[in-house]
């Protein structure tokens, strides 16, 4: 059984540029959620799909966007980079939504590292 | 913003120790998770406990909860090298809001 999996595994791209990262949740699941993680801090919520729309939104900015495919995958884009983007970007699935049905438990996969030079 | 709070921040014992530590949050919350996340890579799921309960075990895993001082602690118990890692506590609302973590090195 698969877990989640995620790509690319790095990425280098320069300010100003575009970056679309993948992520395929855990057979089972239909809900991801995306996190950054900055060197040294916790992971922060980004946003969070579910049934091909985003439900939840942490405090990021508008280049922050989503997708959710009807397989369940998920993209996030991240328009004109800053150095500040430079990151873990993890992404994480459910079983349903925490609160509706949902379990609470996430499951993580092992992240994709962006450098913004 | 970060909800959860660990303590300490990094944490060095010899294997057979045991390993102790915090968790402060500011809101009510329905639920706290503990992951583990080692080298920079994805975080696993160590154990949940809801509001409604004080205390929990999983193995070597034993957790607090303390609703009325906001706090929670994790203890592993009889550490091993392989529990190298960084540790954080997490609570749930619709999301989960994840402190800064603990670092925690166990020397051979």
């Amino acid at each position: 059984d698969a877990g989640v999996t995620q790509s690319p595994t790095h990425l280098i791209k320069t300010r100003g540029q575009q970056v679309t990262l993948r992520c395929s949740p855990k057979s089972g699941h239909d809900t991801v959620s995306w996190y950054q993680q900055a060197l040294g801090q916790g992971p922060q919520f980004i946003f969070q799909y579910y049934e091909e729309e985003e439900r939840q939104r942490g405090n990021f900015p508008d280049r922050f966007s989503g997708h959710q495919f009807p397989n369940y995958s998920s993209e996030l884009n991240v328009n004109a980079l800053l150095l500040g983007d430079s990151a873990l970007y993890l992404c994480a699935s459910s079983p349903g939504i925490s609160g509706r049905g949902g379990t609470d438990t996430q499951y993580f996969g092992p992240g994709t590292r962006l450098t913004v030079l | 913003s970060q909800q959860g709070e660990e303590d300490p921040q990094a944490l060095s014992i010899q294997e057979g120790e045991n390993a102790t530590m915090n968790c402060s949050y500011k809101t009510s919350i329905n639920n706290l998770q503990w992951y583990r996340q080692n080298s920079g890579r994805g975080l696993v799921h160590l154990i949940l406990i809801r509001s409604n309960e004080r205390e929990k075990h999983s193995g070597r895993l034993r957790v607090t909860l303390d609703t009325s001082k906001k706090s929670s602690s994790l203890l592993i118990t009889a550490s091993r090298a392989a529990d190298t890692a960084s540790y954080f506590c997490a609570t749930n609302d619709y999301k989960l809001s994840f402190g800064a973590g603990t670092t925690v090195t166990v020397r051979a």
